[in-house]
């Protein structure tokens, strides 16, 4: 079955960068696109970008366009997502979310469990 | 660039039907795809291109589209449906996925 499972929780200082993991099964990793999505406490869901599995081709939302990297280990299934620059309003759970398509974004199929970012000094 | 646009509330009781409505000016180019959150939870696909139930979805779920608007509508709605919901689409032209401000269901 189709799994995403993303890496643990993470406490950051304001200015420090944080990478998170999104290790996927189940289906052909390189073959759709993976997106990744941001909630603020008690607020919705903000689309940051995407990266085209097979290529490595990235697109990302003009708000996060200077701080963000998106990268993917197709050998290891697994698709990254670092921000750099963190403020205090960064402070979010982050989601990893499968596309059934690899060329142009459609919708999330599959989502993984979401990691807690916080961004506290 | 584009925006949706949703009800903050929804209210129903139990067994009545409940509509969400999504509203936007890239609704009539693109479909419209919506999702359940509940609380702690990753979001779940509960309706793709307008009106496709993915399996696993209950048949009460069902969606429509009408010009620059996209429907949820949930039939003889249960407690376990209440949840957050978000509509989604797509500013193709920016290869952007857009998200609504999301519904909170309250089954009274």
């Amino acid at each position: 079955q189709v799994q995403l499972v993303q890496s643990g929780a993470e406490v950051k200082k304001p200015g420090a960068s944080v990478k998170i993991s999104c290790k996927t099964s189940g289906f052909s990793f390189s073959a759709y696109a993976i997106h990744w999505v941001r909630q603020a406490p008690g607020q919705g869901l903000e689309w940051m970008g995407w990266i085209n599995t097979g290529n490595g081709n990235t697109k990302y939302s003009q708000r996060f366009q200077d701080r963000v990297t998106f990268t993917r280990d197709a050998s290891a299934t697994t698709a990254y997502m670092e921000l750099s620059g963190l403020r205090s309003d960064d402070t979010a759970v982050y989601f990893c979310a499968k596309d059934p398509h690899n060329n142009r974004p459609y919708y999330l199929d599959y989502w993984g469990q979401g990691t807690l970012v916080t961004v506290s000094s | 660039s584009y925006e949706l646009t949703q009800p903050p509330s929804v209210s129903v009781s139990p067994g009545q039907t409940a509509r969400i409505t999504c509203s936007g000016d890239a609704l009539p180019k693109q479909y419209g795809y919506w999702y359940q959150q509940k609380p702690g939870q990753a979001p779940i696909l509960v309706m793709f291109k307008d009106k496709q139930r993915p399996s696993g979805i209950p048949e009460r779920f069902s969606g429509s589209s009408s010009g620059t608007t996209v429907t949820l509508t949930i039939s003889g709605v249960q407690a376990e449906d209440e949840a957050d919901y978000f509509c989604q689409s797509v500013d193709i032209s920016a290869s952007s996925v857009l998200f609504g401000g999301g519904t909170k269901l309250t089954v009274l």
